[in-house]
Protein backbone atom coordinates (compact mmCIF):
# COMPACT_ATOMS: atom_id res chain seq x y z
CA UNK A 1 0.00 0.00 0.00
CA UNK A 2 0.99 3.56 -0.32
CA UNK A 3 3.41 4.70 2.40
CA UNK A 4 6.16 7.24 3.08
CA UNK A 5 9.87 6.90 3.55
CA UNK A 6 11.79 8.49 5.88
CA UNK A 7 15.58 8.94 6.21
CA UNK A 8 17.67 8.86 7.89
CA UNK A 9 16.59 6.46 10.39
CA UNK A 10 18.88 7.74 13.45
CA UNK A 11 21.17 11.67 13.30
CA UNK A 12 23.35 12.88 16.27
CA UNK A 13 24.66 15.86 16.16
CA UNK A 14 26.64 18.16 18.72
CA UNK A 15 24.60 21.05 19.81
CA UNK A 16 23.89 24.12 17.34
CA UNK A 17 24.78 21.92 14.32
CA UNK A 18 21.60 21.75 12.25
CA UNK A 19 19.57 18.86 10.86
CA UNK A 20 17.63 17.81 8.01
CA UNK A 21 14.80 14.72 7.96
CA UNK A 22 13.64 13.71 4.58
CA UNK A 23 9.88 12.22 3.98
CA UNK A 24 9.60 10.66 0.89
CA UNK A 25 7.09 8.88 -1.18
CA UNK A 26 6.51 7.21 -4.65
CA UNK A 27 2.94 8.36 -5.19
CA UNK A 28 1.41 12.07 -4.60
CA UNK A 29 0.39 13.30 -1.20
CA UNK A 30 -2.24 15.18 -0.39
CA UNK A 31 -0.91 16.92 2.53
CA UNK A 32 1.67 16.04 4.82
CA UNK A 33 1.92 16.33 8.63
CA UNK A 34 4.63 16.17 11.41
CA UNK A 35 4.92 15.17 14.29
CA UNK A 36 7.43 15.03 17.36
CA UNK A 37 7.79 12.42 20.39
CA UNK A 38 10.04 13.41 22.68
CA UNK A 39 11.59 10.35 24.62
CA UNK A 40 8.82 8.39 26.54
CA UNK A 41 5.94 10.85 25.45
CA UNK A 42 3.66 11.23 22.97
CA UNK A 43 3.24 12.51 19.51
CA UNK A 44 2.73 16.02 19.14
CA UNK A 45 1.29 17.58 16.00
CA UNK A 46 3.51 19.92 14.70
CA UNK A 47 2.40 21.37 11.15
CA UNK A 48 0.59 20.16 8.16
CA UNK A 49 1.29 20.95 3.98
CA UNK A 50 -0.53 21.18 1.38
CA UNK A 51 -0.11 23.08 -1.22
CA UNK A 52 3.12 22.30 -3.95
CA UNK A 53 6.31 24.25 -2.90
CA UNK A 54 4.45 24.88 -0.29
CA UNK A 55 7.37 26.43 2.83
CA UNK A 56 6.43 27.00 6.30
CA UNK A 57 8.36 28.22 9.47
CA UNK A 58 8.27 28.00 13.06
CA UNK A 59 11.03 29.50 14.69
CA UNK A 60 13.92 27.20 13.90
CA UNK A 61 12.38 24.45 12.23
CA UNK A 62 11.16 24.60 8.35
CA UNK A 63 9.07 22.58 6.77
CA UNK A 64 8.63 22.32 2.78
CA UNK A 65 6.35 19.97 1.02
CA UNK A 66 8.25 19.45 -2.77
CA UNK A 67 7.03 20.83 -6.08
CA UNK A 68 5.68 17.17 -6.95
CA UNK A 69 4.24 16.74 -3.82
CA UNK A 70 5.49 13.42 -3.16
CA UNK A 71 8.62 14.42 -0.59
CA UNK A 72 9.08 16.34 2.40
CA UNK A 73 11.40 17.59 4.88
CA UNK A 74 12.06 19.18 7.71
CA UNK A 75 15.02 21.64 8.56
CA UNK A 76 16.36 22.49 12.19
CA UNK A 77 18.74 24.93 12.51
CA UNK A 78 20.71 25.26 14.95
CA UNK A 79 19.30 22.36 16.75
CA UNK A 80 19.30 22.35 20.90
CA UNK A 81 19.04 19.80 23.71
CA UNK A 82 15.07 20.17 23.32
CA UNK A 83 15.18 18.85 20.26
CA UNK A 84 15.37 15.35 20.91
CA UNK A 85 13.37 13.22 19.52
CA UNK A 86 11.75 11.12 17.42
CA UNK A 87 10.16 12.94 13.84
CA UNK A 88 7.02 11.45 12.15
CA UNK A 89 5.90 12.64 8.75
CA UNK A 90 2.05 11.04 8.39
CA UNK A 91 -0.38 11.61 5.08
CA UNK A 92 -4.00 11.19 5.07
CA UNK A 93 -4.19 8.65 2.67
CA UNK A 94 -7.61 8.89 1.46
CA UNK A 95 -8.00 12.30 2.06
CA UNK A 96 -10.85 13.97 3.72
CA UNK A 97 -9.49 13.54 7.04
CA UNK A 98 -9.56 9.77 7.07
CA UNK A 99 -6.63 8.25 8.55
CA UNK A 100 -3.09 8.82 8.86
CA UNK A 101 -0.49 6.96 7.60
CA UNK A 102 3.04 6.99 9.41
CA UNK A 103 6.54 7.29 7.94
CA UNK A 104 8.99 4.99 10.70
CA UNK A 105 10.71 8.60 12.10
CA UNK A 106 13.97 9.97 12.21
CA UNK A 107 15.47 9.76 15.48
CA UNK A 108 17.40 13.08 16.48
CA UNK A 109 19.77 13.38 19.58
CA UNK A 110 21.68 16.00 20.40
CA UNK A 111 24.90 16.34 22.70
CA UNK A 112 25.73 19.44 24.77
CA UNK B 1 -6.42 17.66 33.53
CA UNK B 2 -5.55 15.67 30.15
CA UNK B 3 -7.32 16.01 26.81
CA UNK B 4 -7.24 12.47 26.24
CA UNK B 5 -6.83 9.46 28.69
CA UNK B 6 -5.69 6.05 28.68
CA UNK B 7 -5.94 3.40 30.90
CA UNK B 8 -4.39 1.37 31.74
CA UNK B 9 -0.58 3.08 31.52
CA UNK B 10 1.32 -0.32 32.02
CA UNK B 11 -0.31 -3.69 31.70
CA UNK B 12 1.42 -6.68 32.06
CA UNK B 13 -0.51 -9.89 31.23
CA UNK B 14 -0.17 -13.40 29.63
CA UNK B 15 -0.88 -15.56 26.32
CA UNK B 16 -3.73 -15.80 25.53
CA UNK B 17 -5.86 -13.76 28.23
CA UNK B 18 -8.30 -11.08 27.10
CA UNK B 19 -7.25 -7.31 27.65
CA UNK B 20 -8.91 -4.36 27.50
CA UNK B 21 -7.24 -1.13 26.66
CA UNK B 22 -9.64 1.97 27.05
CA UNK B 23 -9.43 5.36 25.91
CA UNK B 24 -11.29 8.85 26.95
CA UNK B 25 -10.93 12.03 25.65
CA UNK B 26 -12.71 15.50 26.90
CA UNK B 27 -12.27 17.58 23.04
CA UNK B 28 -15.85 16.77 22.20
CA UNK B 29 -13.92 14.94 19.04
CA UNK B 30 -16.14 12.79 16.92
CA UNK B 31 -12.95 10.85 15.06
CA UNK B 32 -10.93 8.36 17.68
CA UNK B 33 -8.11 6.24 16.79
CA UNK B 34 -5.70 3.14 17.96
CA UNK B 35 -2.26 3.21 16.62
CA UNK B 36 0.68 0.67 18.14
CA UNK B 37 4.34 1.16 17.73
CA UNK B 38 7.40 -0.95 18.34
CA UNK B 39 10.85 0.17 18.17
CA UNK B 40 11.78 1.32 14.60
CA UNK B 41 8.18 0.77 13.18
CA UNK B 42 6.52 4.24 13.67
CA UNK B 43 2.93 4.34 14.23
CA UNK B 44 0.49 1.54 12.46
CA UNK B 45 -3.22 2.64 12.72
CA UNK B 46 -5.14 -0.50 14.45
CA UNK B 47 -8.77 0.92 14.00
CA UNK B 48 -10.63 4.33 13.35
CA UNK B 49 -13.91 5.47 14.29
CA UNK B 50 -15.70 8.69 13.20
CA UNK B 51 -18.69 8.72 15.05
CA UNK B 52 -20.33 5.77 17.25
CA UNK B 53 -21.62 4.02 14.50
CA UNK B 54 -18.81 4.33 12.35
CA UNK B 55 -15.80 1.57 12.60
CA UNK B 56 -12.67 0.77 10.32
CA UNK B 57 -10.18 -1.04 10.18
CA UNK B 58 -6.78 0.40 9.63
CA UNK B 59 -3.48 -1.38 8.38
CA UNK B 60 -3.33 -3.70 11.11
CA UNK B 61 -6.50 -4.81 12.89
CA UNK B 62 -6.13 -9.09 12.91
CA UNK B 63 -6.28 -9.73 16.27
CA UNK B 64 -7.37 -6.78 17.73
CA UNK B 65 -11.19 -5.52 18.13
CA UNK B 66 -12.70 -2.16 19.69
CA UNK B 67 -16.23 -0.72 20.93
CA UNK B 68 -17.42 3.33 20.98
CA UNK B 69 -19.50 3.51 23.63
CA UNK B 70 -19.32 6.72 23.82
CA UNK B 71 -18.17 9.78 21.73
CA UNK B 72 -15.73 10.63 24.39
CA UNK B 73 -14.78 6.74 24.97
CA UNK B 74 -13.02 4.02 22.41
CA UNK B 75 -12.20 0.91 23.23
CA UNK B 76 -9.40 -1.45 22.45
CA UNK B 77 -9.84 -5.04 22.76
CA UNK B 78 -6.83 -8.32 22.19
CA UNK B 79 -9.09 -11.60 22.72
CA UNK B 80 -6.40 -13.76 23.11
CA UNK B 81 -3.27 -11.70 23.96
CA UNK B 82 0.04 -13.15 22.20
CA UNK B 83 3.69 -12.12 22.69
CA UNK B 84 4.35 -10.05 19.51
CA UNK B 85 1.10 -8.16 20.38
CA UNK B 86 4.05 -6.58 23.18
CA UNK B 87 4.42 -2.51 22.10
CA UNK B 88 3.02 0.88 22.73
CA UNK B 89 -0.20 1.65 22.38
CA UNK B 90 -1.92 5.07 21.25
CA UNK B 91 -5.15 6.43 21.48
CA UNK B 92 -5.71 9.35 18.96
CA UNK B 93 -8.39 12.35 18.67
CA UNK B 94 -8.92 14.55 15.65
CA UNK B 95 -11.49 16.99 14.46
CA UNK B 96 -11.70 17.45 11.02
CA UNK B 97 -12.37 21.00 10.37
CA UNK B 98 -12.70 20.86 6.49
CA UNK B 99 -8.91 21.34 6.08
CA UNK B 100 -6.82 19.92 8.31
CA UNK B 101 -7.34 17.90 11.23
CA UNK B 102 -4.27 17.45 13.59
CA UNK B 103 -4.32 14.35 15.83
CA UNK B 104 -4.31 14.64 19.50
CA UNK B 105 -2.43 11.65 21.48
CA UNK B 106 -2.95 10.35 24.51
CA UNK B 107 -0.07 9.35 27.17
CA UNK B 108 -0.21 5.31 25.43
CA UNK B 109 -0.21 2.16 27.41
CA UNK B 110 2.37 0.16 27.72
CA UNK B 111 1.41 -3.75 27.38
CA UNK B 112 3.92 -6.46 27.42
CA UNK B 113 2.66 -10.46 26.47
CA UNK B 114 4.05 -13.05 28.24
Amino acid sequence: GQQVMQIPQYQHVQEGEDFTTYCNSSTTLSNIQWYKQRPGGHPVFLIQLVKSGEVKKQKRLTFQFGEAKKNSSLHITATQTTDVGTYFCAFDRYQAGTALIFGKGTTLSVSS
Amino acid sequence: DADVTQTPRNRITKTGKRIMLECSQTKGHDRMYWYRQDPGLGLRLIYYSFDVKDINKGEISDGYSVSRQAQAKFSLSLESAIPNQTALYFCATSDWTGTKYEQYFGPGTRLTVT
